[in-house]
C-alpha cells in the first residue's frame, strides 16, 4: 500500500473551512483514499473516501488531485467538536484489505 | 444494533500473565482487525481477517495470537503479557472491503 504524508498539526478558526491536505504521491491506480478521524482517546471515526471522483457526504468533502498524487479534507464548517487527530490513508479495495495507519494531522479548532 | 462491542474497557496485568481481549460485533461484517495505540502515537495493525477461518498477520503481530471461529466474534489473545504490550487496543468491523471500518470503544491494557 501506498504511503501518506500529512502536516503534524493545523489550526482552523470555528466555523471557518477546514482544509486538510495529503500527499500520496506513490498511489497506485487502484488504490483508494480514506480518511478517518480520532477525537481524544476513542475509536477512529470513518469520514469519506474515493478512488478519482470528488466525493461529498454529510461530514466532508473530498477532493482528490486530477493526477491521484494528492487529496484534501474539507470540513466546511468546523465546530469545536472537529478538533481531532485527522488519518489520511491509501488502499486497495481488493484482497487483503490491511489498512495501515500514518501518524495524521491534529486538527485544532479555536473559538 | 450494539455496534462493535469490546469487552473488558480496562485490565491490569502482571508480566508473564496471559488473557482474551474480547471482539463482538453484531452488523455481519466479514472483515475484522485488531490495532493497539501507544500514547501519543497511531493505531498499529495487530492481526486481521477478511472471513470465519481467515485469519492473517498485520504490522505487529508478535505475542499476539488471534482466531476467527465465527462471523460475529474476533478475540485477541496475549499469550505471556509484557509491560511493551501496554497500549489501548481498537477492534474494528466493516462489511466489506469498499466501506470504512466501525471501530470500538478500545481496550486499555495496563501490564505491570
Amino acid at each position: 500500500d501506498a504511503k501518506t504524508t500529512q502536516p503534524t498539526s493545523m489550526d482552523c478558526a470555528e466555523g471557518r473551512a477546514a482544509n486538510l491536505p495529503c500527499n500520496h504521491s506513490t498511489i497506485s491506480g487502484n488504490e483508494y483514499v480514506y480518511w478517518y478521524r480520532q477525537i481524544h482517546s476513542q475509536g477512529p471515526q470513518y469520514i469519506i473516501h474515493g478512488l478519482k471522483n470528488n466525493e461529498t457526504n454529510e461530514m466532508a468533502s473530498l477532493i482528490i488531485t486530477e493526477d491521484r498524487k494528492s487529496s484534501t479534507l474539507i470540513l466546511p464548517h468546523a465546530t469545536l467538536r472537529d478538533t481531532a487527530v485527522y488519518y489520511c490513508i491509501v488502499r486497495v479495495n481488493t484482497g487483503g484489505f490491511k489498512t495501515i495507519f500514518g501518524a495524521g494531522t491534529r486538527l485544532f479548532v479555536k473559538a | 444494533n450494539a455496534g462493535v462491542t469490546q469487552t473488558p474497557k480496562f485490565q491490569v496485568l502482571k508480566t508473564g500473565q496471559s488473557m482474551t481481549l474480547q471482539c463482538a460485533q453484531d452488523m455481519n461484517h466479514e472483515y475484522m482487525s485488531w490495532y493497539r495505540q501507544d500514547p501519543g502515537m497511531g493505531l498499529r495493525l495487530i492481526h486481521y481477517s477478511v472471513g470465519a477461518g481467515i485469519t492473517d498477520q498485520g504490522e505487529v503481530p508478535n505475542g499476539y495470537n488471534v482466531s476467527r471461529s465465527t462471523t460475529e466474534d474476533f478475540p485477541l489473545r496475549l499469550l505471556s503479557a509484557a509491560p511493551s504490550q501496554t497500549s489501548v487496543y481498537f477492534c474494528a468491523s466493516s462489511y466489506s472491503v469498499g466501506e470504512g471500518y466501525t471501530f470500538g470503544s478500545g481496550t486499555r491494557l495496563t501490564v505491570v
